[in-house]
């Protein structure tokens, strides 16, 4: 059961800016932190950003994240091809004593 | 190469029993909490169940308690996902996910996933 709402699509030309909401509560983005997951076309999921706002060594610095109280945002700034993608946002929800995920947002690249 | 590989998944009927394995490699297995991830074909993603490192504590998304049994063996790097009275709608993806844990001030916090398997397809169908 997805906690996290994330909007069902979102989408850009190459070299603008896309942003991608995911909007929860106080158990979970707003007393944990946030992470969120690339998925390309049929591969296992990707970590993308953790700690609100920190990027794993590799990943491009156009991807960027932000929290403010129970929602998140993942950017995507100067749109490439390969950017197309399905994005998770996740966190730790302590009513449930579980990790829950978004919905999912499906970038697509014009 | 750090990785880990899941094996198991299969065509089972309704109510039947599966259970999946995850091989770890490249990293000191023992030392990080566990996790099952899902995917329904064309879904979302569902956290499954996670386990600490000494499998001391475990917790499970309420649609699988009582049917699921995360399990894990340090000595041989493995996790386990024991799966009983399986239904269609348990029909996905099973990904093994390493949790990481975040340090603020002093105080820890979890968490994120940031290793992922390739996942094995479980299929629950007459």
């Amino acid at each position: 059961q997805s906690v996290l709402t994330q909007p069902p699509s979102a989408s850009g030309t190459p070299g603008q800016r896309v942003t991608i909401s995911c909007s929860g509560s106080s158990s979970n983005i707003g007393s944990n932190t946030v992470s969120w997951y690339q998925q390309l076309p049929g591969t296992a999921p990707k970590l993308l950003i953790y700690s609100d706002n920190q990027r794993p060594s590799g990943v491009p610095d156009r991807f960027s994240g932000s929290k403010s109280g129970t929602s998140a945002s993942l950017a995507i700034s100067g749109l490439q091809s390969e950017d197309e993608a399905d994005y998770y946002c996740a966190a730790w929800d302590d009513s449930l004593n579980g990790y829950v995920f978004g919905t999912g947002t499906k970038v697509t690249v014009l | 190469e750090v990785q880990l590989v899941e094996s198991g998944g299969g065509l089972v009927q309704p109510g039947g029993s599966l259970r999946l394995s995850c091989a770890g490699s490249g990293f000191t297995f023992r030392t990080y909490w566990m996790s099952w991830v899902r995917q329904a074909p064309g879904k979302g993603l569902e956290w499954v169940a996670i386990i600490k490192q000494d499998g001391s504590e475990k917790y499970y998304v309420d649609s699988v308690k009582g049917r699921f049994t995360i399990s894990r063996d340090n000595a041989k790097n493995s996790l386990y996902l024991q799966m009983n009275s399986l239904r269609a709608e348990d029909t996905a993806v099973y990904y093994c996910a390493r949790e990481r844990w975040s340090e603020y001030s002093s105080s820890w916090y979890r968490g994120y996933f940031d290793l992922w398997g390739r996942g094995t397809l479980v299929t629950v169908s007459s």
